[in-house]
């Protein structure tokens, strides 16, 4: 039962253009929203996170957007840069208990 | 504080063998989680602890599996009788102030059973 979908296991954006990141969600009880950003050999990297009392939180070039009536959440990054190429991690929790349900990543490759 | 450490970094063990991780969070992250990924996976949920308590267990974790966090500080994952099937990235993850960043998550150890 994958809770948190990432439907898009690829994603291939230019240098400069905006990367749109999607992730879908079933269980109605998620209150607290998650990215991570993941490079080969290394642990996941927290990136931004959004509460399900927001519709948006931004962080410099990252900016989170909540659908709580679709459950749906996408992760916009503007602009998009090299180094940002790695797999991007959607990810959920109930409450305080801070227990992270994953997606399936998306692996972003952002290009010259 | 250099992070989240994992030790060992690989680990190729034989099918039937006992092998044991060890992470050693953030010294002020009272909370310690671990995890485990599968090729093409995220991460999924095996344990967490608050201090030395081990408050939630997933039904992934069998009886092969234990983990402890003595002291409240460095926390240890042993699988016992190692099958192929539990060939992983078993990754550790500390925090302190989750719902403001979330977890630091370590470098993992990759486990492959032959």
């Amino acid at each position: 039962d994958q809770q948190v979908k990432q439907n898009s296991p690829s994603l291939s954006v230019q240098e400069g253009r905006i990367s749109i990141l999607n992730c879908d969600y079933t269980n109605s009880m998620f209150d607290y929203f998650l990215w991570y950003k993941k490079y080969p050999a290394e642990g996941p990297t927290f990136l931004i996170s959004i509460s399900s009392i927001k519709d948006k939180n931004e962080d410099g070039r990252f900016t989170v957007f909540l659908n709580k009536s679709a459950k749906h959440l996408s992760l916009h990054i503007v602009p998009s840069q090299p180094g940002d190429s790695a797999v991007y991690f959607c990810a959920a929790s109930t409450g305080t208990a801070s227990k992270l349900t994953f997606g399936t990543g998306t692996r972003l490759q952002v290009t010259l | 504080d250099t992070g989240v450490s994992q030790d060992p970094r690989h680990k190729i063990t034989k099918r039937g063998q006992n092998v044991t991780f060890r992470c050693d969070p953030i010294s002020e992250h009272n909370r310690l989680y671990w995890y485990r990924q599968t090729l093409g996976q995220g991460p999924e949920f095996l344990t967490y602890f608050q201090n030395e308590a081990q408050l939630e267990k997933s039904r992934l974790l069998s009886d092969r599996f234990s983990a402890e966090r003595p002291k409240g500080s460095f926390s240890t994952l042993e699988i016992q009788r190692t099958e192929q099937g539990d060939s992983a990235m078993y990754l550790c993850a500390s925090s302190s102030d989750f719902l403001n960043y979330g977890y630091t998550f370590g470098s993992g150890t990759r486990l492959t059973v032959v």
